[in-house]
């Protein structure tokens, strides 16, 4: 069965204090990797997608990587307006086109 | 109007009700689907529809009835409900509904069975 595990469930920083959010995967085939962020009463919005090991993208604060069993999102010197549920998702082998979604990390940025 | 939109944001209903929630899409994309978030819980895929056509089905109960009248449009029927039924549904669209494929999410309905 298809799994994905983000750690940790809440991380609280300080404005400006880099850390990493981690999402562990089992999947048969993965076909990719998604981050999404959302906001208290909205949807998920797309923040990156990655396809094989080895493989980074970077967008403003934010950087993800990927290894052949999890992928970290890296925020560099965050900002309050950084605060958001962060998701990881996987696109599993086989012909299924649904993703599997983590729990999230809920993520607060203090001024 | 762009992105997608869903309506209504709240919904309050009993277990004998009746309702329907509506999702519009003005990306010009083929594929829709709708998914279920529940407190604790990751997201759950409960419909796809690309083209018009129900692509997948993940054993959602019966009391959920999707609709796709075309490509912009998608209902979700519901009656007789249950309480573990309240959650928050989001519909989202993408291109081609071909799997891989970057999803936009609209803002959900916020559902409550009482």
């Amino acid at each position: 069965e298809d799994q994905v595990t983000q750690s940790p469930e809440a991380l609280r920083l300080q404005e400006g204090e880099s850390s990493s959010l981690n999402c562990s995967y089992t999947v048969s085939g993965l076909r990719g990797l998604f981050w999404y962020r959302q906001d208290p009463g909205k949807g998920p919005e797309f923040l990156f997608t990655l396809y094989s090991a080895g493989e980074e993208k970077e967008k403003e604060r934010l950087k993800a990587t990927l290894t052949k069993k999890e992928s970290f999102l890296h925020i560099t010197a965050p900002k309050p307006e950084d605060s958001a549920t962060y998701l990881c998702a996987v696109l599993p082998g086989g012909g299924a086109d649904g993703l599997t979604f983590g729990k999230g990390t809920h993520l607060i940025i203090q001024p | 109007e762009t992105g997608v939109t869903q309506t209504p944001r709240h919904l309050v209903m009993g277990m004998t009700n009746k309702k329907s929630l509506k999702c519009e899409q003005h990306l010009g994309h083929n594929a829709m689907y709708w998914y279920k978030q529940s407190a604790k819980k990751p997201l759950e895929l409960m419909f796809v529809y690309s083209l018009e056509e129900r692509v997948e089905n993940n054993s959602v109960p019966s009391r959920f009835s999707p609709e796709c009248p075309n490509s912009s449009h998608l209902f979700l029927h519901l009656h007789t409900l249950q309480p573990e039924d309240s959650a928050l549904y989001l519909c989202a669209s993408s291109q081609t509904g071909t799997g891989g494929e970057k999803l936009f999410f609209g803002s959900g309905t916020q559902l409550s069975v009482l």
